[in-house]
């Protein structure tokens, strides 16, 4: 079955240190990546997207994930994390069809919470 | 501001009662997306239409329906509604079929 799997539910790190959350998806090909972030009481602000070409993409905030086909994983990574940055993620996907619709499949999301 | 707006922002509301979730997409988007989030079944996809048609369906109660107008916005209807129904409703909209998705900052129903 398709599926996105975020193995972590909860992630404590300190400010100033790198991040990495994981993400990891069951397609049958290749689908879009992508890494979305909640803050408490907010909607879902997209933080970067895969679609295709360099496996390392950049995104907003100082984020960035790395897409590894062999591991079927999309993990995000910070180098230096700061308190603003203490919210929900998640990790979602698109399999990539002609026609029909594009729906996103999300991960039950990290909660990364940050201490100063 | 992801540019998609969503009324009202919170409704609350009695079991069995009907109720209408509005979404403005971002202007140019053809597409848009309605999803529930819940603490038990997490993010889920509802339905997807484009200009104007439906494209896609998820896990979609028959209570729930929705449609897209000409002039691109939707509306997500409740109707019979449960306790379960209580969660935060999202849409999102994108530009065309396979392009990213803006969310705007969801309806949180109550239903008591």
């Amino acid at each position: 079955a398709q599926s996105v799997t975020q193995p972590d539910i909860h992630i404590t790190v300190s400010e100033g240190a790198s991040l990495e959350l994981r993400c990891n998806y069951s397609y049958g090909a290749t689908p879009y990546l992508f890494w979305y972030v909640q803050s408490p009481g907010q909607g879902l602000q997209l933080l970067l997207k895969y679609f295709s070409g360099d496996t390392l993409v950049q995104g907003i905030k100082g984020f960035e994930a790395e897409f590894k086909r062999s591991q079927s994983s999309f993990n995000l990574r910070k180098p230096s994390v700061h308190w603003s940055d203490a919210a929900e993620y998640f990790c979602a996907v698109v399999p990539i069809l002609t026609g029909g619709g594009n729906k996103l499949t999300f991960g039950t999301g990290t909660q990364l919470k940050v201490e100063l | 501001d992801s540019g998609v707006t969503q009324t009202p922002k919170h409704l609350i509301t009695a079991t069995g009662q009907r109720v209408t979730l509005r979404c403005s997409p971002r202007s140019g988007d053809l597409s848009v997306y309605w999803y529930q989030q819940s603490l038990d079944q997490g993010l889920q996809f509802l339905i997807q239409y484009y200009n104007g048609e439906e494209r896609a369906k998820g896990n979609i109660l028959e209570r729930f329906s929705a449609q897209q107008f000409p002039d691109l916005h939707s509306e997500l209807n409740l109707s019979s509604l449960e306790l379960g129904d209580s969660a935060l409703y999202f849409c999102a909209s994108s530009v065309a079929m396979d392009n990213e998705q803006f969310f705007g900052p969801g309806t949180r129903l109550t239903v008591l």
